[in-house]
């Protein structure tokens, strides 16, 4: 059975630093495609970005480069979302997503990270 | 970037009635255009794969169709458990994209 199990939520001051993590099981971890979506309070979904774990090929969407590093661990199954910097602004649910295919649909979602980023 | 537009954003309706949302793409997308329901504070589900291909699972109420630039989501005799908002979302181009998503509710 699939599952993308991500860690808790996360409560975090501005300027603060964060990783949050999304650990992978009942696949082959290094085959496939992870995404991150973000979704603000009461707002829709946001493509991140996404790494293919096998060689850490990353594509991030524009709004999002330079904000985030996605990164993954292959001997542990897991994909990880980092701040370096946070901001009020980065509050949000924080999901990742198991792709079929770089170029497909998402098949499975971690169940989301809460981060809520208040001084 | 491929913008996805949803119409209509709201709709309040009765059970057993069908319901039809729109997604519009700003460039064709194929038929890469797949269709997720997500219900309060749950993740995001896959409904429908590649615009009109069924899930298994999915209950056979739900249907897609389109290609290229203009796509429809179709929930045959709603049930009161459909009450979710629902998103398109396009993985033709980089960076992939989601519509605004539609919150659909029972009245």
């Amino acid at each position: 059975e699939v599952q993308l199990v991500q860690s808790g939520a996360e409560l975090k001051k501005p300027g603060e630093s964060l990783k949050i993590s999304c650990k992978a099981s009942g696949y082959i971890f290094t085959s496939y495609w992870i995404g991150w979506v973000r979704q603000m309070p009461g707002k829709g979904l946001e493509w991140m970005g996404l790494i293919y774990p096998d060689d850490s090929d990353t594509k991030y969407s524009p709004s999002f480069q330079g904000q985030v590093t996605i990164s993954v661990d292959k001997s542990i199954n897991t994909a990880y979302l980092q701040w370096n910097s946070l901001k009020a602004s980065d509050t949000a649910m924080y999901y990742c997503a198991k792709k079929i295919s770089g170029y497909g649909y998402v098949d499975f979602w971690g169940q989301g990270t809460l981060v809520t980023v208040s001084s | 970037e491929i913008v996805l537009t949803q119409s209509p954003d709201f709709l309040s309706v009765t059970p057993k009635e069908k319901v039809t949302i729109t997604c519009r793409a700003s460039q064709s997308t194929g038929s890469s255009l797949h269709w997720y329901q997500q219900k309060p504070d749950q993740s995001p589900k896959l409904l429908i794969k590649y615009a009109s291909q069924s899930i298994p699972g999915v209950p056979s109420r739900f249907s897609g169709s389109g290609s290229g630039t203009d796509f429809t989501l179709t929930i045959n005799s709603l049930e009161a458990e459909d009450a979710a908002t629902y998103y398109c979302h396009q993985s033709s181009d980089l960076p992939f994209t989601f519509g605004p998503g539609t919150k659909v509710d029972i009245k």
